[in-house]
């Protein structure tokens, strides 16, 4: 089974700054099938993107995906009040689907 | 609007059993594989199992295989999961989930499976 390991933890940051979240796979995962995910609290998980770098439906453009291999990364260009949450990737391999643990990115 | 509705959950004691459902409405529900996440308590996010548009093929998370078995009822726009030999661990928030392109797009609002005696 594919690990995922999120980086960091915790995300300090301001209104305004740069997000980037990493996440790091046990084994190489197709950059297909590579998600990630935003919780915000007593909230339902949203997709945010797909196919690394692709973004659902409605997502603003300040949300961007990159990596490839083991190494992937969520960019946040410049935070908004309201993407102070929490974010899994997520990935599909093998018949196996697996989640990051998470980065809560929280304002400073 | 496309919806997914969890329900089924509540209190079980260890060792127990318990069937979830989850009505999906707004789209085609035979066109897609559909899953199930659970979440513990202040904890991430966890696949439980998956299913095939038809039902022919099943996927389970290696922490309930063997325990939990997933099927679906196209006619009737249903998922179901069947969960046996319940444990303390399995206590979490169980959602319903749509999959598309590998990726889970649509999320119902779960529903609560405690395990306590």
């Amino acid at each position: 089974e594919i690990v995922l390991t999120q980086s960091p933890g915790t995300l300090s940051l301001s209104p305004g700054e740069r997000a980037t979240l990493s996440c790091r796979a046990s084994q190489s995962v197709s950059s297909s099938y590579l998600a990630w995910y935003q919780q915000k609290p007593g909230q339902v998980p949203r997709l945010l993107m797909y196919g690394t770098s692709n973004r659902a439906t409605g997502i603003p453009d300040r949300f961007s995906g990159s990596g490839s291999g083991t190494d992937f990364t969520l960019t946040i260009s410049r935070l908004e009040p309201e993407d102070f949450a929490v974010y899994y990737c997520q990935q599909y391999g093998a018949s196996t689907w697996t989640f990051g643990q998470g980065t809560k990115v929280e304002i400073k | 609007e496309v919806q997914l509705v969890e329900s089924g959950g509540g209190l079980v004691q260890p060792g127990g059993s318990l069937r979830l459902s989850c009505a999906a409405s707004g789209f085609t529900f035979n066109n897609y594989d559909m899953h199930w996440v659970r979440q513990a308590p202040g904890k991430g996010l966890e696949h439980v199992a998956g299913i095939r548009t038809d039902g022919g093929s099943t996927y389970y998370g290696s922490s309930v295989k063997g325990r939990f078995t997933i099927s679906r009822d196209n006619a009737k726009n249903t998922l179901y999961l069947q969960m046996g030999s319940l444990r303390a661990e399995d206590m979490a928030l169980y959602y319903c989930a749509r999959r598309k392109i590998s990726a889970f797009d649509i999320w119902g609002r779960g529903t609560m499976v405690t395990v306590s005696s």
